[in-house]
């Protein structure tokens, strides 16, 4: 089972739409939570983190954590044709090596 | 421009030569990775430093493969002897370490081997 479970979709959905993209995970240790956005033969670059449980929100991004489901979201508001990419989630746990868990992302296209 | 700088970004090699490149991470950070990721999965863990000193590495690296941080600065990876299987893009990510550090990625290098 791998550590970070993650719909590779491609998920499309037309202009404006609400956009709903998730992640689940085996360990409990977890404690930071990221979504790293993906564009074509590009790196991944960090969109949202988020430590331990609870929302957070940067325009029309939103992050959720829910530790006791072991269930992690993002939702984007007023979906655009420029949100058209890969969305991946990462965690990592606070003690010892940091190292980071990917999830093997979703591929979103949004529609104009 | 002040992000992660990684030298080439493409990379198209014969299968048997030996390949390197390089990583400039942001300049405060202490920390530095190397990823490699493959179409369509996430990014797969390689190596890690703080600041000279090469504190992990994956089981799942081989031995033909070598990475160095020299001074603590920037970082290159070698490849020895490549074969198709190696064909990926080669991320690296630095961070100013710290618990609940956050990871900031260069562009990758995409490297073909034929």
């Amino acid at each position: 089972q791998k550590e970070v479970e993650q719909d590779p979709g491609p998920l499309s959905v037309p202009e404006g739409a609400i956009v709903s993209l998730n992640c689940t995970y085996s360990n409990s240790a977890f404690q930071y939570f990221m979504w790293y956005r993906q564009y074509s033969r590009k790196g991944p670059e960090l969109l949202m983190y988020t430590y331990s449980s609870g929302n957070k929100e940067d325009g029309r991004f939103t992050a959720q954590v829910d530790k006791s489901s072991k269930y992690i979201s993002l939702f984007i508001r007023d979906s655009q044709p420029s949100d058209s990419a890969t969305y991946l989630c990462a965690m990592s746990a606070p003690r010892g090596f940091n190292k980071f868990y990917f999830g093997s992302g979703t591929k979103l296209n949004v529609k104009p | 421009d002040t992000g992660v700088s990684q030298d080439p970004r493409h990379k198209i090699t014969k299968r048997g030569q030996n390949v390197t490149f390089r990583c400039d991470p942001i300049s405060e950070h202490n920390r530095l990775y190397w990823y490699r990721q493959t179409l369509g999965q996430g990014p797969e863990f390689l190596t890690y430093f703080q600041n000279e000193a090469q504190l992990e590495k994956s089981r799942l690296l081989s031995d033909r493969f070598s990475a160095e941080r020299p001074k603590g600065s920037f970082s290159t990876l070698e490849i020895q002897r490549t074969e198709q299987g190696d064909s990926a893009m080669y991320l690296c990510a630095s961070s100013a370490g710290g618990s609940g550090e956050k990871l900031f990625f260069g562009s990758g290098t995409q490297l073909s081997v034929l």
